[in-house]
């Protein structure tokens, strides 16, 4: 079956450092895949569409500059937490969609990202 | 505003006791997904329903989409311990894929 590859799995930073995540479909292409956020206990929040080749699109309330997606090909997609603050602590998940209709949306295992 | 409200928010019962998760929402979906989500991982998939009306058995979870494609139940009989968890409502609307999801219904089954 489909398999998305998120990694790392757990981060801790510095406050006002960067920190890369990595997303990948293993054995798809995906056309799409989306950036989520989850806090503790809570739902997860929608915060970007990204599409190979173009730029992504953030949800209202989500800033661009801070949260930088790249989806250079058609089995990585990247998010980068810029100048990272411990309010950016969270849970980061990404989905791929390979396509395959409606069942075709496949999720990461996640990253924990800790801001000390 | 969050498009899928679900409720209960939480719910904590014995082993053996049947329970049902509502997801509701004033917008119509094209589809609506349901998913389990344990701690510290990614949400996986149970069923996806498409059709209003339609009614999906998967072993112990019955999950049912309204006639006007607004809204969702999660039935479970018999819960056990492992069905301990996250569950989670997802709709795509209209010629988007993006896909949003519900509030989240955090259930614990004691044995």
């Amino acid at each position: 079956g489909a398999v998305v590859s998120q990694h790392p799995s757990w981060v801790i930073c510095k406050s006002g450092t960067s920190v890369k995540i990595e997303c990948r479909s293993l054995d798809f292409q995906a056309t799409t895949m989306f950036w989520y956020r989850q806090f503790p206990k809570q739902s997860l929040m929608l915060m970007a569409t990204s599409n190979e080749g173009s730029k992504a699109t953030y949800e209202q309330g989500v800033e661009k500059d801070k949260f930088l997606i790249n989806h250079a090909s058609l089995t990585l997609s990247t998010l980068t937490v810029t100048s990272a603050h411990p309010e950016d602590s969270s849970f980061y998940i990404c989905s791929a969609r390979g396509g395959r209709g409606l069942d075709g949306y496949t999720f990461g295992s996640g990253t924990r990202l800790t801001v000390v | 505003t969050q498009l899928l409200e679900q409720s209960p928010q939480f719910l904590s019962i014995q082993e053996g006791e049947n329970l049902t998760v509502y997801c509701n929402s004033s917008s119509v979906f094209s589809s609506l997904q349901w998913y389990r989500q344990e701690p510290g991982e990614g949400p996986v998939l149970l069923v996806t329903v498409v059709t209003g009306g339609e009614v999906k058995k998967l072993k112990r979870l019955t999950f049912q989409f309204g006639d006007a494609r607004k809204d969702s139940s999660l039935h479970i009989t018999a819960a056990q311990p492992g069905d301990t968890g996250l569950y989670l409502c997802a709709g795509a609307r209209g010629n988007t894929d993006k896909l949003i999801f519900g509030t989240g219904t955090r259930l614990q089954v004691f044995p």
